[in-house]
């Protein structure tokens, strides 16, 4: 059973097209995240949901757009892509955010999904 | 900006040996983690060391934290082919988000 699950795992598409990746975890979890990988294999927050509340939104262009159903779900829906939006795009979950105190804040990745903009 | 820096980028070893990783961070941590990446996979979750703690042991990883000079070391002893990925360390701060260094790319030769 996968824990943390993402569709679709490759992706290639056209500048200009708009495309979603979806998420979901089986863990229970009240917090879920999008992180974005590069080529150098860096690692960025992009956003953190809380319960349905978005809790983090770091400096991300206006054309990504998170969406969350329920705490289950995180999807990432992208408008008007362009070729620096070419990455790895993980989704993971935690137990809570990170507010210190019995949340020792351990992540569970998903497996990643490869977007590639020509 | 980016947290946490390991050092080296690139390690590459003989099975059996020991592979040393190190991760320096700038700002005041709660925990620091430690994780690994296989190429094309998600990261998985190896140990976490808090910041009143100094060492800690899982199996064959010892992971060591000076908050004083800001940096962890993460020790893989006895080392095995399957070890070969990339290591990551992640701080968790005031922040309230768990921050990634740019990793440790291990090679393990059979």
């Amino acid at each position: 059973d996968t824990a943390v699950s993402q569709t679709p795992k490759y992706l290639v598409t056209q500048m200009g097209n708009d495309k979603s990746i979806k998420c979901e975890q089986n863990l229970g979890h009240d917090t879920m995240y999008w992180y974005k990988q590069d080529s150098k294999k860096f690692l960025k927050i992009m956003f953190s949901y809380n319960n349905k509340e978005l809790i983090i939104n770091e400096t991300v262009p206006n054309r990504f757009s998170p969406k969350s159903p329920d705490k289950a779900h995180l999807n990432l829906h992208i408008n008007s892509l362009e070729l620096g939006d070419s990455a790895v795009y993980f989704c993971a979950s935690s137990q809570g955010p990170f507010l210190g105190g019995a949340n020792t804040g351990e992540l569970f990745f998903g497996e990643g999904s490869r977007l590639t903009v020509l | 900006s980016q947290q946490g820096e390991e050092d080296p980028q690139a390690l590459s070893i003989q099975e059996g040996e020991n592979a040393t990783m190190n991760c320096s961070y700038k700002t005041s941590i709660n925990n620091l983690q430690w994780y690994r990446q296989n190429s094309g996979r998600g990261l998985v979750h190896l140990i976490l060391i808090r910041s009143n703690e100094r060492e800690k042991h899982s199996g064959r990883l010892r992971v060591t934290l000076d908050t004083s000079k800001k940096s962890s070391s993460l020790l893989i002893t006895a080392s095995r082919a399957a070890d070969t990925a990339s290591y990551f360390c992640a701080t968790s701060g005031s922040a309230r988000q768990l921050t990634f260094g740019s990793g440790t790319q291990l090679t393990v030769l059979p």
